[in-house]
C-alpha cells in the first residue's frame, strides 16, 4: 500500500519568511495529492491540492509543487503570518476503485511574531 | 449548508463500556470514511463506507470495531469494551466521489474520546 513521509516534523520560521514543507510518497500509481492544515482542537482542513498531470498549482500565499520521477510533493507558504501556525498533513492517493486518503504524520509550523 | 457533523465532540468511558461516535455526511456525500488520530501521530485510515456498504475495512482492528453507514440516518463508528489504548481522536469525511479524487474530502471537527 502507500506510505507518506513528511519531513521535518516540527518547523519554526520568524513571522514574515517562507515555510517549505515536504512529504515522500511510495506508490507511483499514486495521482492525486492534497494539504491540508489542522488547528487545535479543529478537524483538518483542506487547503491546496494538486493532481498528478499539473507540476505546480498557487493559491494566494500557499503553493504546491510535485515532482513525479522523485515522488515527493511539497507546500510552500509565503509572507507567513502567526495563524498559518498549525499541524499541516500531506496526503496521496490513487483516485481508482476502493481508494482512500494516506496521510503523512504530520508537521507543526509555528511561525514567529 | 452544514459540514460534516459529529458527535459527540467529547466522549469519556470507562475501560470495558462501549463507545458510539457518529458522523453525518455534508448534504449530498454519500461515501464516508473515519480516521484515527493519536497524540503526536497522523490520521490512521480505519473504513469506508458507502450507504449499507463497506467498502474497505482494513485499517479497523478485527475485534471490538464496527462501522456501519445505514440507508437512513448517521454513520456510527462502535467501539465495544474500550481499553486505554482507544483513547484518541476520531475524524469522519465524507465525499460525493468513491476514493475522494474527483471531490475532495471534508472532515469533521472529531470526536475525542477519553478511555479511564
Amino acid at each position: 500500500g502507500e506510505n507518506v513521509e513528511q519531513h521535518p516534523s516540527t518547523l519554526s520560521v520568524q513571522e514574515g519568511d517562507s515555510a517549505v514543507i515536504k512529504c515522500t510518497y511510495s506508490d507511483s500509481a499514486s495521482n492525486y495529492f492534497p494539504w491540508y492544515k489542522q488547528e487545535l482542537g479543529k478537524g483538518p482542513q483542506l487547503i491546496i491540492d494538486i493532481r498528478s498531470n499539473v507540476g505546480e498549482k498557487k493559491d494566494q500565499r500557499i503553493a504546491v509543487t510535485l515532482n513525479k520521477t522523485a515522488k515527493h510533493f511539497s507546500l510552500h507558504i509565503t509572507e507567513t503570518q502567526p495563524e498559518d501556525s498549525a499541524v499541516y498533513f500531506c496526503a496521496a492517493l490513487f483516485t481508482g476503485a476502493n481508494s482512500k486518503l494516506t496521510f503523512g504524520k504530520g508537521i507543526t509550523l509555528s511561525v514567529r511574531p | 449548508n452544514a459540514g460534516v457533523m459529529q458527535n459527540p465532540r467529547h466522549l469519556v468511558r470507562r475501560r470495558g463500556q462501549e463507545a458510539r461516535l457518529r458522523c453525518s455526511p455534508m448534504k449530498g456525500h454519500s461515501h464516508v470514511y473515519w480516521y484515527r488520530q493519536l497524540p503526536e501521530e497522523g490520521l490512521k485510515f480505519m473504513v469506508y463506507l458507502q450507504k449499507e456498504n463497506i467498502i474497505d475495512e482494513s485499517g479497523m482492528p478485527k475485534e471490538r470495531f464496527s462501522a456501519e453507514f445505514p440507508k437512513e440516518g448517521p454513520s456510527i463508528l462502535r467501539i465495544q469494551q474500550v481499553v486505554r489504548g482507544d483513547s484518541a481522536a476520531y475524524f469522519c469525511a465524507s465525499s460525493t466521489y468513491m476514493g475522494g479524487g474527483a471531490n475532495v474530502l471534508t472532515f469533521g471537527a472529531g470526536s475525542r474520546l477519553t478511555v479511564l
